[in-house]
Parts: structure tokens; C-alpha cells; sequence
């Protein structure tokens, strides 16, 4: 079955970065993109960016810009999160999803168990 | 940017009908997607593409979208359908992802 396992949880520093994988497996790893959620303790889903595992193209939130980066390496089928320079409010849990689509319209299925991102002096 | 609106809270009754909206500028000429998350889990695709169902995702859930409101309707609701909601769409014109605020559905 389609599956995406993510790394283990991570505690780090402000100023510091973190680097989430995210593993598929069950499908054809270049057929599709790969989108990032991160959700912040009792608040709602933020969509952070995508990246297509065909070509490597990507596609980040504007908040996020200069901070973060997508990647993927086909020969394991597994894409990549790094985002850097964190601060406290980069605490949160950290998804990544498959990204379906049809015509012009994506949508997430399924996604990753979440990766906990403390981010703690 | 693209701004998607969900009530805060809905509360229902066990049996009864669920209608978690989600406002958006024009929102029915978008494609609108719907999840649920327990607490704990990570969120599951429960409607996409407006009112298609995946696999696996009971008939009592179904979905309808026009003009400014796109609705998630969840009839018979069963104490295991409490959860947060979130309804989202895909913003062409940025190319970005959009999640609604979330609705946290209390079965009473």
C-alpha cells in the first residue's frame, strides 16, 4: 500500500537547522509531488512548499522563502525538508503528503506519520 | 494571497446531519478537498475534488461546492467522526497549497 514513513523527532537550538526526510513507498516515486505541512502545537495545518519528484521543481510559501528547502533523491524514494535559521515558533509537528492531482487542482494523499520539531534553548 | 474561512466549532447530536462550511472568494470554480485529524494522527483525505470519496471513507460523508461556500456534510454522525476539519484548496495563480482555518466537530 502507498505509505510515507518520516524521521524521528528532533530537538534543536534557535539558529540551528533541521533536516526531515520522508521515505514513500507502494508507488512510483516520480509520478508524483511531494507537498509539506507543518502543524504548531493546537493549531491548525500550514502548507510550506512542494517539490515534484519528476523534475525537482519546487514551489515554497512566501513566509518561508530563503528559509527552507526541498529535495528529493530518486534512488531511495525519499524527499527532504530542511529548514533553517529556527526559531521558537518553527515548533511543530512536521508533515509530509503526496501530492494527487487533476488538471490544475492538487490535493494531499496520504500523508506521513508527522515528525515532532522542538525548537528549544 | 487566497484566504479560506471555517466556523471555529460545530457541535452535533449522535444520528443527526454535520455541515462544516468553508468560505472562499469564488471558491466553487476551485477544486476543494476536505480532512479529517483525531488528535494524535496525521489528518486523512476524507473528500476530494469537491464529492468524490477515496477508498475506505464511509458514504455519510460527501461534499458540495458553489459560488462562495464549499460544504463538507456528514449525515448519521457517530461519536467516531469527532475531529478537526480542514477544507483546502490549490491556489493556481501562486501555485501554493491553502488549508482553511480547521473546525473542530463535537459529537454531544
Amino acid at each position: 500500500q502507498v505509505q510515507l514513513v518520516q524521521s524521528g523527532a528532533e530537538v534543536k537550538k534557535p539558529g540551528a537547522s533541521v533536516k526531515v526526510s520522508c521515505k514513500a513507498s507502494g508507488y512510483t516515486f516520480t509520478s508524483y509531488g511531494i507537498s509539506w505541512v507543518r502543524q504548531a502545537p493546537g493549531q491548525g495545518l500550514e502548507w510550506m512548499g512542494w517539490i515534484s519528484a519528476y523534475n525537482g521543481n519546487t514551489n515554497y510559501a512566501q513566509k518561508l522563502q530563503g528559509r527552507v528547502t526541498m529535495t528529493t533523491d530518486t534512488s531511495t524514494s525519499t524527499a527532504y525538508m530542511e529548514l533553517r535559521s529556527l526559531r521558537s515558533d518553527d515548533t511543530a509537528v512536521y508533515y509530509c503528503a503526496r501530492q494527487l492531482w487533476f488538471g490544475e487542482f492538487f490535493w494531499f494523499d496520504p500523508w506521513g506519520q508527522g515528525t515532532l520539531v522542538t525548537v528549544s534553548s | 494571497s487566497y484566504v479560506l474561512t471555517q466556523p471555529p466549532s460545530v457541535s452535533v447530536a449522535p444520528g443527526k446531519t454535520a455541515r462544516i462550511t468553508c468560505g472562499g472568494n469564488n471558491i466553487g470554480s476551485k477544486s476543494v478537498h476536505w480532512y479529517q485529524q483525531k488528535p494524535g494522527q496525521a489528518p486523512v483525505l476524507v473528500i476530494y475534488y469537491d464529492s468524490d470519496r477515496p477508498s475506505g471513507i464511509p458514504e455519510r460523508f460527501s461534499g458540495s461546492n458553489s459560488g462562495n461556500t464549499a460544504t463538507l456534510t456528514i449525515s448519521r454522525v457517530e461519536a467516531g467522526d469527532e475531529a478537526d476539519y480542514y477544507c483546502q484548496v490549490w491556489d493556481s495563480s501562486s501555485d501554493r497549497g491553502v488549508f482553511g482555518g480547521g473546525t473542530k466537530l463535537t459529537v454531544l
